[in-house]
């Protein structure tokens, strides 16, 4: 399996704050996903990238924005959590299109 | 459009009974397809995948699926449940993108 770790792993945070959930691999991939999973939808994607630098939206991006300065990386950022943003966020990562995806152990994230 | 159905969001088998998780899928251009599984509070893992060749195909823990390109099927079979089956499984249509399908849960009654 692919090394792909996510942090943090549980987290819960305020209305309106900020949040960044980080996600790293070392299988040099080049393509890296977030999705959320939330009962009744299965999993949803909300950005990827295709590249360092290289990022496009996913179903549900409203609200989230991404960033990937190193190949390794890719930051996923709530600008201003709210309580619809509660759910379990996976990292996944791929060599090239149409491989496997390798998923992260997911992180756990509640907006009180 | 690409889409992925998985029929039935709960399936429920007796231990030592055949599992049959059904998965059709629509796509345009001859798809990759994949079956994953997630445990409770953990990540997807890969069941099996099929991108070309022999279209059944065997992955780990017993699992099967057969690719049915005339049903547009890729349903996924275990001879035998055993408890530790249970779990969610995910099916998974690869064109350009990965589509996932809403997933199964897999109850093993003992």
């Amino acid at each position: 399996d692919a090394g792909i770790t996510q942090s943090p792993r549980h987290k819960v945070t305020e209305t309106g704050t900020p949040v960044t959930l980080r996600c790293h691999q070392t299988e040099n991939h080049r393509y890296m996903y977030w999705y959320r999973q939330d009962p009744g939808h299965g999993l949803r994607l909300i950005h990827y990238s295709y590249g360092v630098k290289d990022t496009d939206k996913g179903e549900v991006s409203d609200g989230y924005s991404v960033s990937r300065s190193k190949t390794e990386d890719f930051l996923l950022t709530l600008e201003s959590a709210t309580s619809s943003q509660t759910s379990v966020y996976f990292c996944a990562s791929q060599q090239d299109s149409g491989n496997t995806i390798y998923f992260g152990e997911g992180s756990w994230l509640t907006v009180v | 459009a690409q889409s992925v159905t998985q029929l039935g969001s709960h399936v429920s088998v007796s231990e030592g009974a055949l599992v049959l998780l059904r998965c059709n899928y629509s796509s345009s251009v001859p798809p990759y397809l994949f079956w994953y599984v997630q445990y409770p509070n953990q990540g997807l893992q890969l069941l099996l995948k099929y991108t070309t060749g022999a279209t059944l195909v065997k992955g780990i823990n017993g699992f099967e699926a057969e690719f049915k390109k005339s049903e547009t099927s890729f349903h996924l079979t275990k001879p035998s449940a055993h408890m530790s089956d249970a779990a969610e499984y995910f099916c998974a249509v690869s064109v350009s993108q990965f589509y996932f399908g809403t997933g199964t849960s897999l109850t093993v009654i003992p």
